[in-house]
């Protein structure tokens, strides 16, 4: 059974902190890493979706890297803001099929 | 921007009764999820649906469960006859491309509530 793993499962850094969550996947087959932002009451927002080794994406103050032989990828948020509080979900497509698995999420809050 | 849109937003029923939420996915897009969040629980699959028919669906999706695009726009999710056990936010999803390369666009979710 795929499984896709994501740590810490909470994070509260003041405003200002940079931090950084991690997200564990099978490195067999590996396809792509997909990461969304999940804010409460609002719709999963897509920021990445990485598909080679040693891959740095960046949108303004978020980046990832993806490292596809050992299974990981870090989520960076550098000079953390109130409204990068959010739930940070990383998902791993299964093989040959449709489906995204995703992790339980990270959820960051970010005090003023 | 473009946007997935999903009605009901809540809605509250009683086990054994019939349920469709229903969805607008992305207009260009060709492939059209649904997945659902049981609280405290990771996001799962249910079903994908591509080129007018089911793609795929998960050991989840069982007899109780259906999908339709009737008019070309509209995405519904129909759960027949409801058990506590599917109380969850359901949400939908599109994508232009398949996942393996293409982000998943997401409506805002129907949360269901089974009494």
């Amino acid at each position: 059974i795929l499984n896709v793993e994501q740590s810490p499962q909470s994070l509260h850094v003041q405003e200002g902190d940079s931090t950084n969550f991690t997200c564990s996947f099978p490195s067999s087959n590996f396809y792509a890493l997909h990461w969304y932002r999940w804010e409460t009451a609002k719709s999963p927002e897509a920021l990445f979706v990485m598909t080679l080794n040693g891959d740095e994406k960046k949108k303004g103050r978020i980046s990832a890297t993806l490292n596809t032989k050992e299974g990981y990828s870090y989520l960076y948020i550098k000079g953390s803001q109130p409204e990068d509080s959010a739930t940070y979900l990383c998902a791993f497509p299964s093989y040959n099929t449709d489906k995204l698995i995703f992790g339980t999420g990270t959820r960051l809050q970010v005090f003023p | 921007e473009p946007e997935v849109t999903q009605t009901p937003s809540h809605q509250v029923t009683q086990m054994g009764q019939e349920v469709i939420l229903r969805c607008v996915p992305i207009s260009n897009h060709l492939y059209f999820y649904w997945y659902r969040q049981i609280l405290g629980q990771k996001v799962e699959f249910l079903v994908s649906f591509y080129n007018n028919e089911i793609s795929e669906k998960s050991e989840i999706f069982d007899d109780q469960f259906s999908v339709e695009r009737p008019d070309g726009s509209n995405f519904t999710l129909k759960i027949r006859s409801t058990k506590l056990e599917d109380s969850a936010m359901y949400f939908c999803a599109s994508s232009a491309d398949w996942p393996n390369t293409g982000e998943l666009f997401f409506g805002e979710g129907s949360r269901l509530t089974v009494l």
